[in-house]
C-alpha cells in the first residue's frame, strides 16, 4: 500500500459528461501529481499541485482542471467528456516540490479507471 | 524536450534467470533522475528503483539493479532470479532539474516470467 488514495476506482460515464477525481496523498506529502495513462498516448503528466499552489503543467485539455485543497487532498474535474477521456488516471504524492529534489519518488495510488461510454 | 524510450514492447525470461529491459533517454539538462515502475495487472505503480545523474555508483535495490551508462544515455534495469511475480509492465521514468520537475514515462515493456 502506497499511501495514496484515489476515488472512485472505477467509473463509468457518458459522453459530455462531467466527473470528479479525488487524490488523498500520502500523509505529510505536499506534492500531488496526475497522470493520465492511455493505450495510445501512454502515460502523460497532466499537472501537479504544491502545498495549494499549481506547480507545473503538462498535457492538460481546457475541459481538464484540478485543485489542491488545504487539507492537501486534489481533485481532478474532467468536463464535456469524450471517448477517447477513456483512461486509467493516477495521482501521485510526493514530500518535495521538485526542483533540486531529484530523487524524490513519488507514490502513486491505484488509479481510477474511467470509462466514457 | 525530455525523451524516453523503451524498445522491446514484451520480454520472455525464464524463473531464476536474469533479464534487462532496456532503457534509453534524452535531454540537454545535466541534472536528471532515472526511475523504475512496476506496474502488475492490478494496475497500481510499484516504485523499484531510482539512479541520480550525478550518482557515481549503479544503483541496487534487492534483486533490482540499474545499469547506467551515461555516455550513452542509457539507464537499463537488470532484474536478476526472476520470480513470477515479476511479470508485469516496467516503466523506466525520468525526472529533469527545474520547476516542478514531473516524470516522464517510457511506453513500457511487459515481461513474462515463464515457470
Amino acid at each position: 500500500d502506497s499511501g495514496v488514495t484515489q476515488t472512485p476506482k472505477h467509473l463509468i460515464t457518458a459522453t459530455g459528461q462531467r466527473v470528479t477525481l479525488r487524490c488523498s496523498p500520502r500523509s505529510g506529502d505536499l506534492s500531488v501529481y496526475w497522470y493520465q495513462q492511455s493505450l495510445d498516448q501512454g502515460l502523460q503528466f497532466l499537472i501537479q499541485y504544491y502545498n495549494g499552489e499549481e506547480r507545473a503543467k503538462g498535457n492538460i485539455l481546457e475541459r481538464f482542471s484540478a485543485q489542491q485543497f488545504p487539507d492537501l487532498h486534489s481533485e481532478l474535474n474532467l468536463s464535456s467528456l469524450e471517448l477517447g477521456d477513456s483512461a486509467l488516471y493516477f495521482c501521485a504524492s510526493s514530500s518535495q516540490p521538485g526542483g533540486q529534489f531529484m530523487n524524490t519518488e513519488a507514490f502513486f495510488g491505484q488509479g481510477t479507471r474511467l470509462t466514457v461510454v | 524536450a525530455q525523451k524516453i524510450t523503451q524498445t522491446q514492447p514484451g520480454m520472455f525470461v525464464q524463473e531464476k534467470e536474469a533479464v534487462t529491459l532496456d532503457c534509453t533517454y534524452d535531454t540537454s539538462d545535466p541534472s536528471y533522475g532515472l526511475f523504475w515502475y512496476k506496474q502488475p495487472s492490478s494496475g497500481e505503480m510499484i516504485f523499484l528503483i531510482y539512479q541520480g545523474s550525478y550518482d557515481q555508483q549503479n544503483a541496487t535495490e534487492g534483486r533490482y539493479s540499474l545499469n547506467f551508462q551515461k555516455a550513452r544515455k542509457s539507464a537499463n534495469l537488470v532484474i536478476s532470479a526472476s520470480q513470477l511475480g515479476d511479470s508485469a509492465m516496467y516503466f523506466c521514468a525520468m525526472r529533469e532539474g527545474g520547476y516542478g520537475n514531473k516524470l516522464v514515462f517510457g511506453a513500457g515493456t511487459i515481461l513474462r516470467v515463464k515457470s
